[in-house]
């Protein structure tokens, strides 16, 4: 039972590259979620999709395009990394119940 | 902006004791409330999730709902050291589309 899956893990680019972070479910759920998770922010929402070709903005969207045309996989690119957008990244799905979220297991990305 | 405020902490218990974490949000018209537990690298896990005033229980855990003070609690009963992480408070916005997460805060439980 995979779950929720993201790739990579950890990611080092430079500023003004385009960064994909892949995020792949086994489960069939829905909904699918990208946050961002900083020191003294929390866990901020990015981008959500309550199905397949279905997206919405969050929180803190600029910077970042995501598109879901498979419902197993939801991916957030940014178009142009910026320093600010050092972060870990959390996809998450539900089924339905937005509130009742699983997580995958993060993405680390540093921009230089 | 809708907020969610917790203590970041770090909270001290001792082992066996009871801890006591909070959490006040801003959108009056929020109704559903949730905990997460996330240890130290790693990714949030859902352990409660409360709708209605009052209490629910699960385990060790119980979830307490006041929507008059816009006010959720977690009580965890005889605190283990496996206990020790940081505790998100989340509350769903009232069209149900958004989840807004507190800063988190961090519980350690000392043997």
């Amino acid at each position: 039972d995979a779950g929720i899956t993201q790739s990579p893990r950890y990611k080092i680019t430079e500023t003004g590259r385009q960064v994909t972070l892949m995020c792949h479910q086994t489960w069939s759920h829905s909904y699918m979620f990208w946050y961002r998770q900083d020191l003294g922010h929390g866990l901020r929402l990015i981008y959500y999709s309550a199905a397949a070709d279905i997206t919405d903005k969050g929180e803190v969207p600029d910077g970042y395009v995501v598109s879901r045309s498979k419902t197993e996989n939801f991916p957030l690119t940014l178009e142009s990394a910026t320093r600010s957008q050092t972060s870990v990244y959390f996809c998450a799905s539900s089924t339905g119940t937005i509130g009742e979220l699983f997580f995958g297991e993060g993405s680390r990305l540093t921009v230089l | 902006q809708k907020e969610v405020e917790q203590n970041s902490g770090p909270l001290s218990v001792p082992e066996g004791a009871i801890a006591s974490l909070n959490c006040t949000y801003s959108d009056r018209g929020s109704q559903s409330f949730f905990w997460y537990r996330q240890y130290s690298g790693k990714s949030p896990e859902l352990i409660m999730s409360i709708y209605s005033n009052g209490d629910k229980e699960d385990g060790r855990f119980t979830a307490q709902l006041n929507k008059a003070s816009q006010y959720v609690s977690l009580l965890i009963r005889d605190s283990q050291p496996s206990d020790s992480a940081t505790y998100l408070c989340a509350v769903l916005d009232n069209a149900g589309n958004m989840l807004t997460f507190g800063g988190g805060t961090r519980l350690m439980v000392k043997p």
